[in-house]
């Protein structure tokens, strides 16, 4: 199955951008890229997915790869609210059906 | 408003019992899963639906139960079986298809006392 990398933890500075890298190196052609975010107690909240091209939301931006073998989680201005746990997650991973497998994440801080 | 209902928010259970988590829908979704979370761990996968009537394991199957009744409701049983059943439990639900996110519950905590 293709899994996905991340750092354990990153800190940021409030209002400044923050990047959160994942790799995955074994991604298959067909797999789309999620990224998730949580909130201590609270259950994670969908921020952005993508295949090929960069995405762009109200909240993040996702830079994939042109090889897909990496993609990048862009917080434009991090804010006290954005300091959470990341989830970069391949979804329909070796199997036809779509169920999401979550890791470990990249824990964010927000510095005041 | 659409969204997921998982209700209590907190529950106490004694040894030897089982338990029962709710989790309700009205996004129309086809797909829900049910998902074990223990302290500073990412998501484990229970169970999960695609349609009505059908169900499959996910990782950590042993000692849960559930059912897949009607479209909206996808309850969780955690049986006496569950040898460390404190943790939050997180439902969620999607469209169904790979292109789509999940939206998730606000998830219960349940302890064992």
């Amino acid at each position: 199955d293709a899994k996905t990398t991340q750092p354990n933890s990153m800190e940021s500075n409030e209002e400044e951008p923050v990047h959160l890298p994942c790799n995955h190196s074994t991604i298959s052609g067909t797999d789309y890229i999620h990224w998730y975010r949580q909130l201590p107690s609270q259950g994670p909240e969908y921020v952005i997915h993508g295949l090929t091209s960069n995405v762009n939301n109200r909240m993040a931006s996702l830079a994939i790869a042109e090889d897909r073998k990496s993609s990048t989680l862009i917080l434009h201005r991090a804010t006290l609210r954005d300091a959470a746990v990341y989830y970069c997650i391949l979804s329909g991973v070796g199997s036809n059906d779509y169920k999401l497998s979550f890791g470990a994440g990249t824990t964010v801080t927000v510095r005041a | 408003d659409g969204g997921i209902t998982q209700s209590p928010k907190y529950l106490f259970r004694k040894e030897g019992q089982n338990v029962t988590l709710s989790c309700e829908q009205n996004l129309n979704h086809d797909a829900m899963y049910w998902y074990r979370q223990d302290p500073g761990q990412g998501l484990r996968l229970i169970y999960y639906s695609q349609i009505v009537n059908d169900f499959q394991k996910g990782d950590i199957a042993e000692g849960y139960s559930v059912s897949r009744e009607k479209k909206e409701s996808f309850p969780l049983t955690v049986t006496s079986a569950q040898k460390n059943p404190t943790a939050f439990y997180l439902c969620a639900s999607s469209p169904g298809h790979r292109n789509y996110g999940y939206t998730f519950g606000s998830g219960t905590r349940l302890t064992v006392v």
